[in-house]
C-alpha cells in the first residue's frame, strides 16, 4: 500500500532562514510526487510536481524539491523564506497512470518568526 | 484553485441532517475528486466521478454519504443523517484525463 510520511509536524523558521520539509514515501510503482500548500482556510496549491528526469524539480515561489529514489524521500527546499510562506505543505503521492488518487502526508505546518 | 468552485464554503448542519456539497470542475475537466480533510490531518481520497459515472469509490464511508456528477450540472456529495464525526472540510478536485489535479477551496461542514 502506498504512504506518505512527513515526520515534523510543525517548524518553525525565522524570516529570510533557509528551509527543507521532509518527505518520504512508499510506492510499489514509479511514483508521481507532488507537494501541495494551503493557507488557512484555503485550498490547496501546487507547488511542484516530479515524474520523470531531473531529479531536482523547481516550483512556484522559488520552492524546489529533490527526488531521492534511494531514500524514498521527495524534501522541499527554499533557500530564504518570507512571511508570507506560512502555511501547511503537504507532500503527495500518486500513480503515474491512471486515475489520480492521491495520498496525502499529514502535512507541516510552517511558521515564520520576524 | 478558484476556478474549481465549490459551495457552500461553509455549513453548519445539527445531527441527523443531510448535507449536500456542490462542485463545479474547471472549464474542460471531465474528472472529479473528492477528498475530506479532518482536523489536524492530511486529505482522505473519498470518491473519483467522471460524467454520470462512480470510477473508484474506495475511499467513501459504506453508509450515509454518496457521490453524483450529472450529464449537466455540478457534481454534488451528499451525507445523509450527519453525525459530529462528519465536521471536516471537503474538497472537491478536477482534473482532465491523466493530469495533474486542480483543487477547490473547500466546503467546511460543522456538525452540531
Amino acid at each position: 500500500a502506498q504512504s506518505v510520511t512527513q515526520p515534523d509536524i510543525h517548524i518553525t523558521v525565522s524570516e529570510g532562514a533557509s528551509l527543507e520539509l521532509r518527505c518520504n514515501y512508499s510506492y510499489g510503482a514509479t511514483p508521481y510526487l507532488f507537494w501541495y500548500v494551503q493557507s488557512p482556510g484555503q485550498g490547496l496549491q501546487l507547488l511542484l510536481k516530479y515524474f520523470s528526469g531531473d531529479t531536482l524539480v523547481q516550483g512556484i515561489k522559488g520552492f524546489e524539491a529533490e527526488f531521492k529514489r534511494s531514500q524514498s524521500s521527495f524534501n522541499l527546499r527554499k533557500p530564504s523564506v518570507h512571511w508570507s510562506d506560512a502555511a501547511e505543505y503537504f507532500c503527495a503521492v500518486g500513480p503515474f497512470f491512471g486515475n489520480e488518487k492521491l495520498t496525502f502526508g499529514t502535512g507541516t505546518r510552517l511558521t515564520i518568526i520576524p | 484553485n478558484a476556478d474549481v468552485m465549490q459551495n457552500p464554503r461553509h455549513l453548519v448542519r445539527r445531527r441527523g441532517q443531510e448535507a449536500r456539497l456542490r462542485c463545479s470542475p474547471m472549464k474542460g475537466h471531465s474528472h472529479v475528486y473528492w477528498y475530506r480533510q479532518l482536523p489536524e490531518e492530511g486529505l482522505k481520497f473519498m470518491v473519483y466521478l467522471q460524467k454520470e459515472n462512480i470510477i473508484d469509490e474506495s475511499g467513501m464511508p459504506k453508509e450515509r454519504f454518496s457521490a453524483e456528477f450529472p450529464k449537466e450540472g455540478p457534481s454534488i456529495l451528499r451525507i445523509q443523517q450527519v453525525v459530529r464525526g462528519d465536521s471536516a472540510a471537503y474538497f472537491c478536485a478536477s482534473s482532465r484525463e491523466g493530469l495533474e489535479l486542480f483543487f477547490g477551496e473547500g466546503s467546511r461542514l460543522t456538525v452540531l
